[in-house]
């Protein structure tokens, strides 16, 4: 069975510009995470989404950060414009149907703002 | 709110020696607890789980037991390998039953490194 994937696996962008990150998740899961990981800290839901529709998005900074799942399946994270404090990685993780703590992460992709 | 704190790290060991990461939480009512694992390049995998107080979870030779009176949930291994280098995360989610079961809240983790 196919893990979460993301892409890319690492990106570097200077502040104020735009970035995106893809997330698939595995096959079936009908739930999708988007966590925030600042280096030194534990991950930090951004956002949840049950199929393509949002279910918690209390800890997502929506003057500058955007999510959308279509269709139900990838989803991509966008940040813009993107300030020095949003470097970390930023992981993905999927379950099979509601919140849950049985969820399946990705490797994640770091992000550096200079 | 809700929270987790995890020991200081980095921790760095040598091979077949014990293993303790302490974890205490703060959080109403009954928890559940777990660990979780990134090994280099991977995502966060549950490790072991304690959903009931005095409950022991366990897996891959990692022990932890849910201790309601101290509020920790320690993880331990009697004699760790090269291969248990990872990252290590405590976390928790409310109580079973209620609308936030599920969400995760997590330590700050603690890297783990064993040498031959």
């Amino acid at each position: 069975e196919a893990g979460v994937a993301q892409s890319p696996r690492y990106k570097i962008i200077e502040k104020r510009q735009s970035v995106a990150f893809w997330c698939n998740p595995i096959s079936g899961h009908a739930t999708l995470y988007w966590y925030q990981q600042i280096l030194g800290q534990g991950p930090k839901l951004l956002i949840q989404f049950q199929n393509n529709g949002v279910v918690d998005d209390s800890q997502l900074p929506k003057d500058r950060f955007s999510a959308e799942r279509l269709k139900g399946v990838d989803s991509t994270l966008k940040i813009q414009p993107a300030k020095l404090e949003d470097s970390a990685v930023y992981l993905c993780a999927s379950s099979l149907e509601g919140l849950t703590y049985e969820q399946y992460f990705g490797p994640g992709t770091r992000l550096t703002v200079t | 709110g809700d929270s987790v704190t995890q020991m200081e790290g980095p921790v760095t060991l040598s091979e077949e020696a014990f293993l303790t990461i302490n974890c205490t939480y703060t959080a109403t009512g009954y928890p559940s607890l777990f660990w979780y694992v990134q090994y280099p390049g991977e995502g966060l995998q549950l490790l072991l789980k304690a959903t009931k107080a005095d409950d022991k979870g366990s897996n891959k030779g990692f022990e932890a037991t849910y201790r309601k009176e101290t509020t920790s949930f320690h993880l331990e291994k009697g004699s760790v390998q090269v291969s248990d280098s990872a990252v290590y995360f405590c976390a928790l989610t409310p109580n079973a039953g209620g609308t936030s079961y599920g969400k995760l809240t997590f330590g700050q983790g603690t890297i783990l490194t064993v040498h031959p």
